[in-house]
């Protein structure tokens, strides 16, 4: 079961921003525009940040944005927060058998 | 408000079956899609399967064919997955995940989580 592939790092100052890449192929990414973002403090169940590659849920600060090109998506988090500490994955639909495929993850921490 | 409230830890031995439990609340459950995905610990999330809880056709990533069986009960507003043939490596959290609605589709994310549940599997 392949993986999306995230960076395993990213950190920046309050205030700055911080951008995290999700690859994929053109049998997920590439081909649904499906991808969703998720935050993850430890010890927590996941929150949805984004889906449909650029929108978010009611209550998520305007901070988050998402955006795609070809097979890579990303999140970029403007104005970061010690809040914003926390792992994020990816997430795309599909056509294989498997049907939604996770990234790796990416811790992000504020300096 | 919407709340996915998930069933006690579990400790079974290689070999045994486990199954965990997801209460819904606060939306309408016979409309929706209901996912499970788990993460085993320091690792990335892996999702598992899915159900409709109107028809409960479901649908098994490849990985736990043969293993995996999500069902639900509308009576009771309750998904469940069951796990047989259980490893040591399917030691994780496992968390019920609803999938988002946005006028008349499906989203193809996970707009709400359960707490997470977490199943140990060890001689």
């Amino acid at each position: 079961q392949s993986a999306l592939s995230q960076p395993p790092s990213a950190s920046g100052s309050p205030g700055q921003s911080v951008t995290i890449s999700c690859t994929g192929t053109s049998s997920d990414v590439g081909r649904y525009d499906s991808v969703s973002w998720y935050q993850q403090h430890p010890g927590k169940a996941p929150k949805l940040m984004i889906y449909e590659v650029t929108k978010r849920p009611s209550g998520v600060p305007d901070r988050f944005s998402g955006s795609k090109s070809d097979n890579t998506a990303s999140l970029t988090v403007s104005g970061l927060q010690t809040e914003d500490e926390a792992d994020y994955y990816c997430s795309s639909y599909t056509d294989s058998d498997n049907r939604y495929v996770f990234g790796t993850g990416t811790k992000v921490t504020v300096l | 408000q919407v709340q996915l409230v998930q069933s006690g830890a579990e400790v079974e031995k290689p070999g045994a079956s486990v199954r965990v439990s997801c209460k819904a609340s606060g939306y309408t459950f016979t409309t929706s899609f209901m996912h499970w995905v788990r993460q085993a610990p320091g690792q990335r999330l892996e999702w598992m399967g899915q159900i409709h809880i109107g028809s409960s056709s479901t649908v098994y990533s490849p990985k736990f064919q043969g293993r995996i069986t999500i069902t639900r009960d509308t009576f009771a507003s309750t998904v469940s997955v069951e796990l047989s043939s259980l490893r040591s490596e399917d030691t994780a959290v496992y968390f019920c995940a609803k999938e988002g609605s946005s006028g008349s589709h499906f989203t193809k994310s996970f707009d709400y989580w359960g707490q997470g549940t977490l199943v140990t599997v060890s001689s």
